[in-house]
């Protein structure tokens, strides 16, 4: 069965820093693909990032940024230039592409606190 | 364009009753999910439509059912409600591809309170 590790109930980090958010997951699948949402105090979950089990390259979508690392199956978050506003829950998730749907196993959550 | 639209956004109900959410897909997404967000289980999957059939469905009791009309539109009900019910309950859409880049995209969520 597939499962999400995010370790880092809380962080803080100081604003104009990078922060890095960490993500460990188990999957016996080859083909699977590695979300990064974020959640304001509003509810909604946005989506950040994605990175597929077979892309060589690491995904970056302008601050934010996916060290992925396959042999050990993980995918931290990196956020550069932290701004007020990324104060949130970041979640980490992952769909497993033999499943015929959109299914996802989600970690569960790091908040993160950016401080002026 | 206009995003996902979950209705209503905010509820309070008694054990015992039930309950219908309703989610608007963004136009021309035809896949549906829907999670339970709590603070002691986190985010967990109950159930996808497709084309108005349920695809998949997350480890849920049978009280948790939903449908999916032909517009896409989609409902979930909760019957006989529970104190552990209480929750924020999300839906997304997504396209009617399963490719791995597909992206779910999320509404608010309906809060619901259980007294």
């Amino acid at each position: 069965a597939q499962k999400i590790t995010q370790t880092q109930p809380g962080m803080f980090v100081q604003e104009k820093e990078a922060v890095t958010l960490d993500c460990t997951y188990d999957t016996s699948d080859q083909s699977y693909g590695l979300f990064w949402y974020k959640q304001p105090s509003s509810g909604e979950m946005i989506f950040l990032i994605y990175q597929g089990s077979y892309d060589e390259q690491n995904a970056t979508e302008g601050r934010y940024s996916l060290n992925f690392q396959k042999a050990r199956k993980s995918a931290n978050l990196v956020i550069s230039a932290s701004q007020l506003g990324d104060s949130a829950m970041y979640f980490c998730a992952m769909r497993e592409l033999n499943n015929a749907g959109n299914m996802l196993t989600f970690g569960g959550g790091t908040r993160l606190m950016v401080k002026p | 364009k206009a995003g996902v639209t979950q209705t209503p956004r905010y509820l309070i109900k008694t054990r015992g009753q039930q309950v219908t959410l309703s989610c608007s897909p963004i136009s021309g997404h035809r896949s549906v999910s829907w999670y339970q967000q709590t603070p002691g289980q986190g985010l967990q999957f109950l159930f996808e439509y497709f084309s108005e059939t349920q695809r998949n469905k997350g480890n849920f009791p049978g009280r948790f059912s939903g449908r999916q009309f032909s517009n896409s539109r989609s409902e979930m009900n909760v019957s006989t409600l529970e104190l552990g019910d209480s929750a924020l309950y999300l839906c997304a859409s997504s396209l009617p591809s399963i490719s791995g880049a597909n992206v779910l995209t999320f509404g608010a969520g309906s809060r619901l309170t259980v007294l």
